[in-house]
């Protein structure tokens, strides 16, 4: 299976901030790494796919970019609604994998 | 829009076997991949497998051949089956749509099982 490891596990920021979360696939996965938010209670909802595609109404301070093994998802300039956990997803080889997820914290 | 909506019981008895039901409206099951994933209170996301709307699945090993995935295209609707329960599968269980280079989305609002006797 490909292990995807994400940093940090959690973060403390403010709003205004510049995020940077980081995945990081156990072999190559192409650009196959799409990224969810997940809120207290509720689903997780798709942000970006195929590493840099960013989902319709999702709002543009998110991007992602990355390939091979290295990926990262940029929040521009976090917002009050944007603390939540982030996962990251390999879709180049089954079984599909997850990563563990960045907690994104009030600071 | 798409929507998908899970049913079942909240509660399972160790050994038994799990059902799920996922509701699939705004539009057709048909022509789509259609997915289960799981996620234990507090912990990370595990995709468990998925099915075509024509029957043809795919499952995750880690399974070790407890699970099985159905669609009934006549009432819109695909379903999960989890044997030899244990309390490791106590868990959020979401239906989704894998989409494109299979990402998700939409996700079902998940339903909970608890795994106890």
């Amino acid at each position: 299976d490909i292990q995807m490891t994400q940093s940090p596990s959690s973060l403390s920021a403010s709003v205004g901030d510049r995020v940077t979360i980081s995945c990081r696939a156990s072999q190559s996965i192409n650009t196959y790494l799409h990224w969810y938010q997940q809120k207290p209670g509720k689903a997780p909802q798709l942000l970006i796919y195929t590493a840099s595609s960013l989902q319709s109404r999702v709002p543009s301070r998110f991007s992602g970019s990355g390939s091979g093994t290295d990926f990262t998802l940029t929040i521009s300039s976090l917002q009050p609604e944007d603390f939540a956990t982030y996962y990251c997803q390999q879709s180049y080889i089954k079984p599909l994998t997850f990563g563990g997820g960045t907690r994104v914290e009030i600071k | 829009q798409v929507r998908l909506q899970e049913s079942g019981p909240g509660l399972v008895k160790p050994s038994e076997t799990l059902s799920l039901t996922c509701t699939v409206s705004g539009g057709s099951i048909s022509n789509s991949y259609w997915s289960w994933i799981r996620q234990p209170p507090g912990k990370g996301l595990e995709w468990l497998g998925y099915i075509y709307y024509s029957g043809s699945t795919n499952y995750n090993p880690s399974l070790k051949s407890r699970v099985t995935i159905s669609v009934d295209t006549s009432k819109n609707q695909f379903s999960l089956k989890l044997k030899s329960l244990t309390a490791a599968d106590t868990a959020v269980y979401y239906c989704a749509r894998p989409q494109g280079d299979h990402w998700f989305d939409p996700w079902g609002q998940g339903t909970l099982v608890t795994v106890s006797s």
